[in-house]
């Protein structure tokens, strides 16, 4: 099974800052790697898969990189609404992994 | 628009069995892989299980595997989770979600319905 790390395990940043969130694979999982942001009560949202390419209607502040076993999320100014969880998922092979998550919130 | 509308769930006491259902619309069902993810109270997210869209090959996490079976019906675009001898490790909040094809992230996802398993 593939091992999924995220650090920080918090971050906190001001609004209209800069976020970068870390996910490491222990095995190579190419760029099968998606990101998933998740607030209080509700569903999952899919932000970047293919480690890179942002889903659909997601803006242009969150960015991903890497491939392999080293990942980044980044969003580049905070808004309100992007203060949330965010987890990391490989798909390269079964078991499908999450990571334990990102909690963002606000500094 | 894409909906995916799950029921099912609820209070169960160990060993018993539960049924979840996710109906889908706005999109061609058969088209997709269909997944269930669950969430323990306080915690991440775990894969539970997945099917192909048409080929219907079945996918489980081994703290599953023999106990829940996943199934679709691609003619009335429904996907359940039959889950038999269930513990309390089980309980959380279960998922479905589509996924399009190897390459891609799981990019809908339903509302999400509890399922407590408690004596």
């Amino acid at each position: 099974e593939i091992v999924m790390t995220q650090s920080p395990v918090t971050l906190s940043v001001s609004p209209g800052g800069r976020a970068t969130l870390s996910c490491r694979a222990s095995q190579g999982v190419n760029s099968n790697l998606a990101w998933y942001q998740q607030k209080p009560g509700q569903a999952p949202r899919l932000l970047i898969d293919g480690a890179s390419t942002r889903a659909t209607d997601i803006p242009a502040r969150f960015s991903g990189s890497g491939s392999g076993t080293e990942f980044t999320l980044t969003i580049s100014s905070l808004q309100s609404e992007d203060f949330a969880d965010y987890f990391c998922q490989q798909y390269e092979s079964w078991p499908w992994t999450f990571g334990l998550g990102t909690k963002v919130e606000i500094k | 628009e894409v909906q995916l509308l799950q029921s099912g769930g609820g209070l169960v006491q160990p060993g018993e069995s539960l049924r979840l259902s996710c109906a889908a619309s706005g999109f061609t069902f058969s088209n997709y892989a269909m997944n269930w993810v669950r969430q323990a109270p306080g915690t991440g997210l775990e894969w539970v299980s997945s099917i192909g869209g048409n080929d219907g090959k079945t996918y489980y996490s081994d703290s599953v595997k023999g106990r829940f079976t996943i199934s679709r019906d691609n003619s009335k675009n429904t996907l359940s989770l039959q889950m038999n001898s269930l513990r309390a490790q089980d309980t959380a909040v279960y998922y479905c979600a589509r996924k399009k094809g190897g390459y891609y992230g799981l990019d809908n996802w339903g509302q999400g319905t509890p399922v407590t398993v408690s004596s």
